[in-house]
């Protein structure tokens, strides 16, 4: 998968509990992409990075947060989770000259 | 809001046919591309066709983009069983910042048929 590894690739949490998921990459990369994917609606941009400490919001950005302190490193917190965050979450990286993206293996959350 | 909207959301054909994959965006775009998902797994680029062109092949890929129709086709030919797989067309648009990003489509499910 392109030098990109998510953590925890699986993860069951309750309702108002705060959630990290962890996105790296080998390639040194500057751009960075957090999405989710729900049946019926594709994949949505939540947050996305275009270098260290620089994140912008996407489409869907209510109700997470992002941070980006080193290349490689992009992690993405729900403060407080709700059953409506359950989903499949993406991570995806972009080489500087290019425009085609590179996923990860992907993140599976439950919020009972 | 999704700017692109694929058709058919479920095509199933028999191995050995050829398969055809619509998207539909509303704005002008940078360029699509098309990306294949198979099950559990994430998203692989497939091609990127520009806004300026209209066609280009890769393998028994073909994908073609009208601009004035606001729309993109994507055929594979001589289809195989490995072929089975979720399809997205993806749009990048606009300058700066904001062309960083890709909007995508919600998807077709090929499956192929032995």
């Amino acid at each position: 998968d392109a030098g990109i590894t998510q953590s925890p690739r699986h993860k069951v949490t309750e309702t108002g509990t705060p959630v990290t998921l962890r996105c790296h990459q080998t390639e040194n990369h500057r751009y960075m992409y957090w999405y989710r994917q729900d049946p019926g609606h594709g994949l949505r941009l939540i947050h996305y990075s275009y270098g260290v400490k620089d994140t912008d919001k996407g489409e869907v950005s209510d109700g997470y947060s992002v941070s980006r302190s080193k290349t490689e490193d992009f992690l993405l917190t729900l403060e407080s989770a709700t059953s409506s965050q359950t989903s499949v979450y993406f991570c995806a990286i972009r080489p500087d000259r290019a425009y085609e993206q590179y996923f990860g293996p992907g993140t599976r959350l439950t919020v009972t | 809001s999704q700017q692109g909207e694929e058709d058919p959301q479920a095509l199933s054909i028999q191995e050995g046919e050829n398969a055809t994959m619509n998207c539909s965006y509303k704005t002008s775009i940078n360029n699509l591309q098309w990306y294949r998902q198979n099950s559990g797994r994430g998203l692989v680029h497939l091609i990127l066709i520009r806004s300026n062109e209209r066609e280009k092949h890769s393998g028994r890929l073909r994908v073609t983009l009208d601009t004035s129709k606001k729309s993109s086709s994507l055929l594979i030919t001589a289809s195989r069983a490995a072929d089975t797989a979720s399809y997205f067309c993806a749009t990048q648009k606009g300058s700066g910042q904001g062309a960083q990003k890709l909007v995508f489509g919600q998807g077709t499910r090929l499956t192929i048929n032995p």
